[in-house]
């Protein structure tokens, strides 16, 4: 079976750091994204990690460790407009079938 | 970048017709398509994946006759959703790979009275 854990909710402070994690259990790994959906829109790209260990893309940074099954995504000097849902989501299966999470909300407060 | 045109971006109908929903890869080629369910502040929700020529492939309890997939040119998938009812009234989103991205449309938001 396929199984992806994540926070259902965070909150943080403008200016912070917040750490996203997610946990997976998925028969077949081909790597894993980190997508940002504000309410009502389409899913935009953020990251993707197939080999272990760190992307840094700008404010976000996007961590790997496919023995353990965890990821996490690092969001620095937060935004009001970081306030978002964040999905985590793997890459599976012959068809490369993307499976999301269910999402964290993040709310980022002055 | 890769663009993945949806439309309609907006939709009510009323209970037992059917609705169709168009996705287009505009600038390159995709041989394969995902469509996907989103109820309110939950997450997306794999449906199919949708093949160039030939049979989409459902995910388990995605009723296939009720979801109709078609694929006929490598750049349109289209989602019909047949004798809609209350139920069926959802945020439907469709996507496709331009490397190593996943592209996705920008969502059908589906009203059924």
């Amino acid at each position: 079976g396929q199984n992806i854990d994540q926070p259902t909710e965070m909150t943080a402070t403008e200016g912070a750091i917040v750490q996203i994690n997610c946990t997976y259990q998925t028969s077949g790994f081909n790597g894993l994204f980190w997508y940002q959906q504000h309410a009502g829109e389409a899913p935009t790209f953020l990251s993707y990690n197939v080999l272990d260990g760190l992307e840094e893309k700008g404010r976000f940074s996007s961590f790997l460790s496919r023995s353990k099954g965890y990821s996490y995504l690092l969001l620095k000097e937060l935004q009001m407009k970081d306030s978002a849902s964040y999905l985590c989501a793997v890459l599976s299966g012959g068809y490369n079938k993307l499976i999301f999470g269910a999402g964290t909300r993040l709310a980022v407060h002055p | 970048g890769a663009v993945v045109s949806q439309h309609p971006s907006r939709v009510i109908c009323k209970s037992g017709t059917s609705v169709k929903i168009e996705c287009r890869s505009l600038d390159f080629q995709a041989t394969t398509m995902f469509w996907y369910r989103q109820f309110p502040k939950k997450s997306l929700m794999l449906m199919a994946t949708s093949n160039e020529g030939s049979k989409a492939t459902y995910e388990q309890g995605v009723e296939k006759d009720k979801f109709l997939i078609n694929h006929a040119s490598l750049t349109l998938s289209t989602l019909t959703v047949t004798s809609a009812h209350p139920e069926d009234s959802s945020f439907y989103i469709c996507s496709a790979r331009a490397l190593p991205a996943y592209t996705f449309g920008s969502g059908t938001r589906l009203t059924v009275v």
